[in-house]
């Protein structure tokens, strides 16, 4: 079955750094993978997503980066603020309703 | 509006009460999802419901017991549950018909005594 890997398990970055997040999969017939956002005592929240026929997508402050060839993806935040502390989770689907988490990344944004 | 509504927000329980959890969609979404998911770690799926079908369920114990009314509504019936079930129980939600993004609600927080 799918397997998500995913790093660093935290990144602790300076008010308006870069952070970058980085996941691995390991189905090449995966073909959705969506990021989500998951704040202390909330459920997590679709943040940006991307299909297998897109190599990029930005939205604001976040983009996120395909390469199906190495099987990975990566989510980047540009200008962190201390509000995009939390912790983030990737994803990859696999068909038949299943999304298969990575193990999510403690992310500090530190004023 | 992507929005999933969950209630109770918090629930304490012993080993012998039943209780239920329900999560509400006015989306439109055809497929509806529970997760568990304990501390650090990620969403855990147990059942997947698509057209009001129950159509995944990720072997869970019979002590969790999915319903789903109609469309815009899930039920999970609690009976008998043990210490370890403890955790945050989070609602999904996604448009069906081949969409794959999945909307959370804010989850449960479910503590057996």
């Amino acid at each position: 079955g799918e397997n998500v890997e995913q790093h660093p398990s935290t990144l602790s970055v300076q008010e308006g750094d870069s952070a970058v997040i980085k996941c691995t999969y390991s189905d090449s017939a995966s073909n959705y993978f969506p990021w989500y956002k998951q704040e202390l005592g909330k459920g997590p929240q679709l943040i940006i997503d991307i299909r297998s026929n897109v190599g990029e997508k930005k939205d604001q402050r976040i983009a996120v980066t395909l390469n199906k060839t190495a099987k990975h993806f990566s989510l980047h935040i540009t200008e962190t603020q201390p509000e995009d502390s939390a912790v983030y989770f990737c994803a990859a689907y696999t068909g038949f309703q299943k999304l298969v988490f990575g193990t999510g990344t403690r992310l500090l944004v530190s004023p | 509006d992507t929005e999933v509504t969950q209630t109770p927000k918090h629930l304490v329980m012993g080993m012998t009460n039943k209780k239920s959890l329900k999560c509400e969609q006015h989306m439109g979404h055809r497929a509806m999802y529970w997760y568990k998911q304990k501390a650090k770690k990620p969403p855990e799926l147990m059942f997947v419901y698509s057209y009001e079908k129950l159509s995944i369920n990720e072997s869970v114990p019979s002590r969790f017991s999915p319903e789903c009314p109609n469309s815009s509504l899930l039920n999970l019936h609690l009976h008998a549950l043990q210490p370890e079930d403890s955790a945050l129980y989070l609602c999904a939600s996604s448009p069906g018909q081949g969409a794959r993004e999945q909307y959370f609600g804010p989850g449960t927080r479910l503590t057996v005594t």
